[in-house]
């Protein structure tokens, strides 16, 4: 079956480390997403991807940067992690049309 | 702006009671309407979805939604809740304009007591 998988899972690291978070998925989805989850504010869309080479900003941008360089994979990166970057990521990939997202189970990143 | 807003943060319910969850959409978001399901320390899944067709929507574990285009609405329901139901459900709906995004709502905690 297709799926979609985050690792790792957990993660605590320090402020001022540079984290990467994978995301690999074997839907053959041209789309793939990064959000975050934090309490009182639902999901926030990081970065996206429309295709190999292509990346945009979401609506929470600043200190996150992804590459695509194969349609399986869309790495999330935290330059210099924060505090304010302590969350739950998840990663999700759709098919074109209709949008529906398929997401992975999560990366609950804590920064000391 | 393209919004979906769920009017109930919380919803607490007793086991075998009828539940309607709550989701407006904005004009400005398309009719590929969703509902996500998010256990404790899990991602999200698809509950059900609204593509086009019949209004009244099935989906898995007997939760059913009615899409209303005269209301811009999609809420969600089911007859009799199970405490396996305890879960947070966003509502989800596709951007106009050739975007290819989802806009979610904030979700609705469901608790279900016994």
């Amino acid at each position: 079956d297709a799926e979609i998988t985050q690792s790792p899972r957990h993660k605590i690291t320090e402020t001022g480390r540079q984290v990467t978070l994978a995301c690999h998925q074997t839907w053959n989805h041209n789309n793939m997403f990064w959000y975050r989850q934090d309490l009182g504010h639902g999901l926030r869309l990081i970065h996206y991807s429309y295709g190999v080479q292509d990346t945009n900003k979401g609506e929470v941008s600043d200190g996150y940067s992804v590459s695509r360089s194969n349609t399986e994979d869309l790495p999330l990166t935290l330059e210099s992690a924060a505090s304010s970057q302590t969350s739950v990521y998840f990663c999700a990939s759709s098919g074109r049309v209709y949008g529906e997202l398929f997401f992975g189970e999560g990366s609950r990143l804590t920064v000391l | 702006a393209q919004s979906v807003t769920q009017l109930d943060s919380q919803v607490p319910v007793f086991e075998e009671a009828p539940v309607e969850l709550r989701c407006n959409y904005s004009s400005s978001v398309s009719v590929y309407l969703f509902w996500y399901v998010q256990y404790p320390n899990q991602g999200l899944q698809l509950l059900l979805k609204y593509l086009s067709g019949s209004t009244l929507v099935k989906g898995i574990n007997g939760f059913e939604a009615e899409f209303n285009k005269s209301q811009t609405s999609f809420h969600l329901r089911k007859p009799s809740v199970h405490i396996s139901d305890t879960a947070e459900y966003f509502c989800a709906g596709k951007t106009q304009g050739g975007s290819e995004k989802l806009v979610f709502g904030k979700g609705t905690k469901l608790t279900v007591n016994p």
